[in-house]
């Protein structure tokens, strides 16, 4: 059974810190990991992508994946009002049409 | 890139009928589509996967006699509910399939279903 977890939160967070939001995954065959960020009531909005171990950077996104330990992780630097969503971590297995596993979420609160 | 469409965005029925939800994609083709369902405060969770011109594939613990997909041609699928009771009100999105290697998976807007 594959399995995607993550801390449900709320995480909150002051304007301007550093967020950091983390998931492991169980199935060592995973070959894409996936940030998507969620407004209430609204579907989810992809983020970021990673495929290698390392970090990738978009902007004031950061994406760190490290296979040996089966874990991911998002940094959003100068964190935002606007940041304030569900964060989803989903994981696809070895083909684009494989299923992919959505982690249960992180509630994102970043405080004016 | 790709774009999806869901029809209706949000409905509303009574216990017991059913109801069709659309999925398009607007500027490609699609040969599979992947149905997910989230309840409020929760993830979502894969129900089935619809392939054209052949029988959807559900996930353990869905009904297909519930939740009926037909993927009739490369641009549309859809999801009836039917029979429809209140612990089917949940939020509906369809999504295509990405690209490995690319930034492309993309989700329709969904839609919001709630049972009377």
């Amino acid at each position: 059974q594959k399995e995607v977890e993550q801390n449900s939160g709320p995480l909150s967070v002051p304007e301007g810190a550093i967020a950091s939001l983390n998931c492991t995954y169980s199935d060592r065959g995973s070959q894409s990991f996936f940030w998507y960020r969620q407004y209430s009531g609204k579907s989810p909005e992809l983020i970021m992508s990673i495929y290698s171990n390392g970090d990738k950077e978009d902007g004031r996104f950061t994406a760190q994946l490290n296979k040996a330990s089966q874990y991911v992780s998002l940094l959003i630097r100068d964190s935002q009002p606007s940041d304030s969503a569900t964060y989803l971590c989903a994981v696809n297995g070895a083909t684009s049409y494989d299923k992919v596993i959505f982690g249960p979420g992180t509630s994102l609160s970043v405080i004016p | 890139g790709a774009v999806v469409s869901q029809h209706p965005s949000w409905v509303i029925c009574k216990s017991g009928t059913s109801v069709k939800i659309e999925c398009r994609s607007l500027d490609f083709q699609a040969t599979t589509m992947f149905w997910y369902r989230q309840f409020p405060k929760q993830s979502l969770m894969l129900m089935a996967t619809s392939n054209e011109g052949s029988k959807a594939t559900y996930e353990q613990g869905v009904e297909k006699d519930k939740f009926l997909i037909n993927h009739a041609s490369l641009t549309l699928s859809t999801l009836t509910v039917t029979s429809a009771h209140p612990e089917d009100s949940s939020f509906y999105i369809c999504s295509p399939p990405g690209t490995r290697g690319a930034d492309t998976q993309y989700f329709g807007p969904g839609t919001r279903l709630t049972v009377l």
